[in-house]
């Protein structure tokens, strides 16, 4: 199975500084990865998809990059609002389907 | 507005059996594919299962595979998770989630989450 990670595993910055989080997969999967957004006691939200498309409705300041094994997403202004655990996806061919570990976002 | 009603939680005894369902409105439900994700207290994001639009073609996790079983009726839009021999580990929150195409793609819209609890 191809196995997703995530760096750092949190972080900690100021509003209005960018953050980059990078997901990694153990083998290529084209660009067939999502982000998630999920802040504390809700369900999680959809913000990226094909590595680089933002899903409707999610602010431009964030962003995706990426192909084959490594990916990015990006923050360029932080946020209050921002502060939640960021999950990318593969979804590629076979499942599983697998979320890397979770990258948590403060202030 | 698409919407997802996760119910049929609750705290169950290790070996028992509980079934979830997922109530769905605000779109064309036997079109998409389904699936559930579970979150075990304080950790990440695990994909559980998923179902093909006409229920035809189903996925497992190995960690719930010849234990769960998903399957849905697109006359009720609803998602069900048969889940069998429970054991503790499959302590967790389980949220339903809309594909975006008709089989294993990223989920668009996500469920509010049912608890499921499995101690003795």
């Amino acid at each position: 199975d191809i196995q997703m990670t995530q760096s750092p595993s949190s972080l900690s910055a100021s509003l209005g500084d960018r953050v980059t989080i990078t997901c990694r997969a153990s083998q290529g999967i084209g660009n067939f990865l999502a982000w998630y957004q999920q802040k504390p006691g809700q369900a999680p939200k959809l913000l990226i998809y094909g590595a680089s498309t933002l899903q409707s409705g999610v602010p431009s300041r964030f962003s995706g990059s990426g192909s084959g094994t490594e990916f990015t997403l990006t923050i360029t202004s932080l946020q209050a609002e921002d502060v939640a655990t960021y999950y990318c996806q593969k979804y590629n061919s076979a499942p599983p389907w697998a979320f890397g570990p979770g990258t948590k976002v403060d202030i | 507005e698409v919407q997802l009603l996760g119910s049929g939680g609750g705290l169950m005894q290790p070996g028992g059996s509980l079934r979830l369902s997922c109530t769905a409105s605000g779109f064309s439900f036997g079109s998409y594919g389904m699936g559930w994700v579970r979150q075990a207290p304080g950790r990440g994001l695990e994909w559980v299962s998923g179902i093909s639009n006409s229920g035809g073609t189903t996925y497992y996790a190995d960690s719930v595979k010849g234990r769960f079983t998903i399957s849905r009726d697109n006359s009720k839009n609803t998602l069900y998770l048969q889940m069998n021999n429970l054991r503790a580990d499959d302590t967790a929150e389980y949220f339903c989630a809309k594909d975006h195409w008709v089989r294993g793609s990223y989920f668009d819209y996500w469920g509010q989450g049912t608890l499921v609890t499995v101690s003795s």
